[in-house]
C-alpha cells in the first residue's frame, strides 16, 4: 500500500529564499509523480510531472526530482516571492500496475512574507 | 473544454437527502477520475472512468455511492441517503492516458447538515 509523507509540514519564509519541499513514498514501483499546488478554498493545479524515466523536471523557478529507489522526490522553488504562498501536495500514483490512482501526501502550507 | 468543470459549486443537504455531483473532463481526455478531500489535505480515490466504462472502482464505497460516464454527457457521482461524514470537496479530474497528468476541476463542496 502506497503511503506517502511530507516534510515539513508548514514553512514560513521571507521572500527571495530558496526551497526545498520533501517528499518521501513507500512502494517505489511507480512510473510518474505529479505535484500540485492548492490555494485556499480552490482546486490542484499541476505543477508537475515527472517520469520514472526522468531523475528532474524543470518549469520555471520549480524544479522537481525523482529518486525511486530511495522512494523520494523533492520539489525545489527559487527565489520564492509572496504568490507562491499555498500548499503543495506530492501525489504518486498507487502501485501495481498503471491505473492513474493518485495517493496524496498531507502537503506542505507554504509562506512566503514580503 | 480546455478546462474540467465541475458543478455546482457548492451542494447543501440534509442528512438522508440524494446529492449528486457532475464532472465535465477535458475534451479528448478519455480517463476521469474522482477524489474525496476531506479535512484540510485528505485525499481519498474514489473511482475512475475509462471512457464510459469503470477503469477502478477500488475506492468507492460499498453502499450509497455510485458514478457513471455516459457517452455525450456530464459524468456523475451520485450519493444516496447523505451522511454527516459525507461533507467534503470532491474533485475531479482527467486525463489522456493514466500515465499522463491529471488536470482537476474546482471542486464540489458538498455540506451535509
Amino acid at each position: 500500500k502506497q503511503e506517502v509523507t511530507q516534510i515539513p509540514a508548514a514553512l514560513s519564509v521571507p521572500e527571495g529564499e530558496n526551497l526545498v519541499l520533501n517528499c518521501s513514498f513507500t512502494d517505489s514501483a511507480i512510473y510518474n509523480l505529479q505535484w500540485f499546488r492548492q490555494d485556499p478554498g480552490k482546486g490542484l493545479t499541476s505543477l508537475l510531472l515527472i517520469q520514472s524515466s526522468q531523475r528532474e523536471q524543470t518549469s520555471g523557478r520549480l524544479n522537481a526530482s525523482l529518486d525511486k529507489s530511495s522512494g523520494r522526490s523533492t520539489l525545489y522553488i527559487a527565489a520564492s516571492q509572496p504568490g507562491d504562498s499555498a500548499t503543495y501536495l506530492c501525489a504518486p500514483p498507487a502501485p501495481p500496475g498503471n491505473t492513474g490512482k493518485l495517493i496524496f501526501g498531507q502537503g506542505t502550507t507554504l509562506q512566503v512574507k514580503p | 473544454g480546455e478546462e474540467v468543470a465541475q458543478t455546482p459549486k457548492h451542494l447543501v443537504r440534509g442528512e438522508g437527502q440524494k446529492a449528486k455531483l457532475y464532472c465535465a473532463p477535458i475534451k479528448g481526455h478519455s480517463y476521469v477520475f474522482w477524489y474525496q478531500q476531506v479535512l484540510k489535505n485528505e485525499f481519498k480515490f474514489l473511482i475512475s472512468f475509462q471512457n464510459e466504462n469503470v477503469f477502478d472502482e477500488t475506492g468507492m464505497p460499498k453502499e450509497r455511492f455510485s458514478a457513471k460516464c455516459l457517452p455525450n454527457s456530464p459524468c456523475s457521482l451520485e450519493i444516496q441517503a447523505t451522511k454527516l461524514e459525507d461533507s467534503a470537496v470532491y474533485f475531479c479530474a482527467s486525463s489522456q492516458r493514466t500515465s499522463d497528468e491529471q488536470f482537476f476541476g474546482p471542486g464540489t463542496r458538498l455540506t451535509v447538515l
